[in-house]
């Protein structure tokens, strides 16, 4: 079982579309952070939410962290095919191991 | 460039052969992780250094051996490997391990096929 669900799994949207992408989970994570991972290249962080309700916008990109601190969303408007990768959610457990646990992923495909 | 080099790129390997993989970070950062990427699978958190010292070992089969030197450099050698170890592997780096909100820089990864 994995403690942080991403979907979906997979994503192949029109270039000007927008979408919404989610990461669940039934634990509760003290920060939550979206990594973008493009093919033949390592993750690179997005964005740190902490804050429960929390929502940041990074250009067309929107994180919210939900109330609970459990369950957090992107959202991407008008996709570009420069967003295409790979998108992984990693929680930050709050056992005090400081431990980060990842998603599996939501691959995201953008067609010209 | 995130600062994390990680060489080679490609690795194709037999099962009887010894090979290792060399990661190098460029940040001055004190933590070094190795993390296993497979299809369709969550990123495995193999092994952590901290100032060079073993701080996590993810119950790692020994046919993986970490190796430290300095807090720059990390290494995984490797040792009659399975095909089901056919994997992306991840080197990164962060400034310490054990601060919330500790962000990671990872390397391009190795993608090893063992066959």
């Amino acid at each position: 079982t994995q403690l942080l669900e991403q979907s979906p799994q997979f994503l192949s949207i029109q270039e000007g579309e927008n979408l919404t992408v989610y990461c669940n989970s039934s634990s509760v994570f003290s920060s939550l952070q979206w990594y973008r991972q493009e093919p033949g290249e390592g993750p690179v962080l997005l964005v740190t939410v902490v804050t429960g309700g929390e929502v940041k916008k990074l250009k067309r990109l929107t994180f919210q962290f939900g109330d609970a601190r459990k369950d957090s969303s992107l959202h991407i408007t008008a996709a570009q095919p420069g967003d295409t990768g790979l998108y992984l959610c990693a929680g930050e457990l709050m056992d005090s191991s400081y431990k980060l646990i990842f998603g599996s992923g939501t691959r995201l495909l953008v067609r010209p | 460039e995130t600062g994390v080099t990680q060489t080679p790129r490609h690795l194709v390997m037999g099962m009887t052969n010894k090979k290792s993989l060399k990661c190098e970070q460029h940040l001055g950062h004190n933590a070094m992780y190795w993390y296993k990427q497979s299809a369709k699978k969550p990123l495995e958190l193999m092994f952590v250094y901290n100032f060079k010292e073993q701080t996590e070992n993810n119950s790692v089969p020994s046919r993986f051996s970490p190796e430290c030197p300095n807090s720059s450099h990390l290494f995984l050698h490797l040792h009659t490997l399975q095909p089901e170890d056919s994997a992306l592997y991840l080197c990164a780096s962060s400034q310490d391990v054990g601060a919330t909100n500790e962000k990671l820089f990872f390397g391009s990864g190795t993608q090893l096929s063992v066959l």
